[in-house]
């Protein structure tokens, strides 16, 4: 049972390239997350989605960040014209059907961006 | 704002030490805690805690959450240096969103 898997593991992009990160949930699980962790900070929330639908964008930036699950294939997070403050480790997680009472989130092992 | 507050932020031990982690949070629309480990890859999942009082145990590594008092503690007893890595607490609030402590470095020595 293949757990959270994210590509490209680490990537290198010029300012104002685009950058384009991958992840495939659990099986079975149909919740996605997308968490950033910058150099030595804590890793904060960015968006919550499900097939087809953004359920919580409330931590993405306003400008150049934007993410989709489509139906059929991974979910995708795109950064536009990236900058150097952009460098981060970004990290997907999923979750089977939501409760109310708690739910069980797994990780990726990220996709490392450095800005150069 | 929710927050969620770890300590130590660095912890140095020697092998069979027993250690214990803190994590209070102040945050609207509790869900559940969260304990994970971070190796220098993917936080791995190690508790979800829900209900006050009620320990979860996995080997060596035990949890408990104090809703009254709005934190938890994990105890690892007989550490090994495989246990060096960042302990990382998140509290889940309504919309399943997370909400990450600093984390607490430990660090164990042979």
């Amino acid at each position: 049972n293949a757990g959270v898997m994210q590509n490209p593991r680490h990537l290198v992009r010029r300012r104002g390239q685009e950058a384009r990160l991958r992840c495939s949930p659990m099986k079975g699980h149909s919740h996605v997350y997308w968490y950033r962790q910058l150099p030595e900070e804590g890793l904060k929330f960015m968006v919550y989605l499900q097939k087809e639908n953004i359920i919580d964008e409330s931590g993405m930036p306003k400008e150049r960040f934007s993410a989709e699950f489509p139906k059929e294939g991974p979910s995708i997070l795109r950064i536009q014209q990236v900058v150097r403050g952009d460098s981060a480790a970004y990290f997907c997680a999923s979750s089977p059907t939501f409760t109310s009472s708690g739910n069980t989130i797994y990780f990726g092992e990220g996709s490392w961006l450095t800005v150069v | 704002e929710d927050k969620v507050v770890q300590s130590p932020l660095s912890l140095v031990v020697h092998e069979g030490d027993t250690v214990t982690l803190n994590c209070s949070y102040e945050v609207t629309n509790f869900r559940s805690l969260l304990w994970y480990k971070q190796e220098k890859k993917a936080p791995t999942f190690l508790f979800m805690l829900t209900s006050s009082g009620i320990e979860k145990k996995s080997g060596r590594l035990s949890s408990i959450l104090d809703k009254k008092e709005l934190f938890s503690i994990l105890n690892i007893t007989a550490t090994q240096t495989g246990d060096s890595a960042i302990y990382l607490c998140a509290v889940e609030t309504s919309g399943s969103r997370l909400t990450f402590g600093e984390g607490t470095q430990l660090t164990v020595n042979p």
